[in-house]
């Protein structure tokens, strides 16, 4: 399974300010996946970050606010625009491990949690 | 619209009680189930999942689950439960032909010592 580096693991930020995430994956990938974990709450997928194409964003969720770039096949970043407290979640990127054409779930990297002061 | 529900939002159990976690799906095929374990402050970890043939999946870290069509279920279940168990653990479905996967709200594992 791919290896996933994410950093920073957290911040403190203030609120109208921006905060950019890194995912760094050991092996090259189509796809990376951005998610959103508010407190308490279930992984909400925030876009789809394809190589050499805009990232595909889910309803709720805009380009404006969440920029995302997929410069290679092994880097992605997201950034939280015009932060505000409601911003504060766990934010983490995922590949999806496809062996043989057979999807086999996703990695993980470890998380960036952000609070928003 | 395909969806997860994991009913029990918390579970207490005694170190080296048995452990069952229970995970329903509505989709229409047969879908890719996963189960996930997030550790505090840590990601998600990939603890098992199936796709096909034998409904009875062994994961790691001494994790099964069983795959139910008539029931729609795949719950988790390991036979004794160290401390080191505690965690929050999320089922996730994945729709064939697309990328995506939708994830439960999560059970959270309290273990007592």
């Amino acid at each position: 399974s791919a290896v996933i580096s994410q950093k920073p693991s957290r911040d403190i930020c203030q609120r109208g300010t921006s905060l950019t995430i890194q995912c760094q994956v050991d092996s090259q990938v189509t796809m990376m996946f951005w998610y959103r974990q508010q407190p308490g709450q279930s992984l909400t997928l925030i876009a789809t970050a394809n190589q050499g194409s805009e990232a595909t964003y889910e309803s709720g969720f805009v380009i404006d606010k969440f920029p995302i770039s997929r410069p290679n096949l092994t880097f992605s970043t997201l950034t939280v625009s015009n932060m505000s407290p409601e911003d504060s979640s766990i934010y983490l990127c995922s590949v999806d491990n496809i062996f043989g054409g057979t999807r086999g779930g996703y990695t993980f990297g470890s998380g960036t949690r952000l609070t928003v002061v | 619209a395909q969806s997860v529900t994991q009913p029990d939002i918390h579970i207490t159990v005694s170190e080296g009680a048995s452990l069952e976690l229970r995970c329903n799906y509505s989709y229409g095929a047969t879908p890719y189930l996963f189960w996930y374990v997030q550790s505090p402050g840590q990601g998600l970890q990939l603890l098992l999942k199936y796709f096909s043939g034998d409904t009875l999946v062994q994961g790691i870290k001494g994790f099964e689950a069983e795959f139910k069509r008539s029931q729609s279920s795949f719950n988790l279940r390991k036979p004794s439960v160290h401390w080191s168990d505690a965690a929050e653990y999320f089922c996730a479905v994945g729709e064939g032909g697309t990328y995506k996967y939708i994830f439960g709200t999560g059970t959270r594992l309290k273990v007592l010592a």
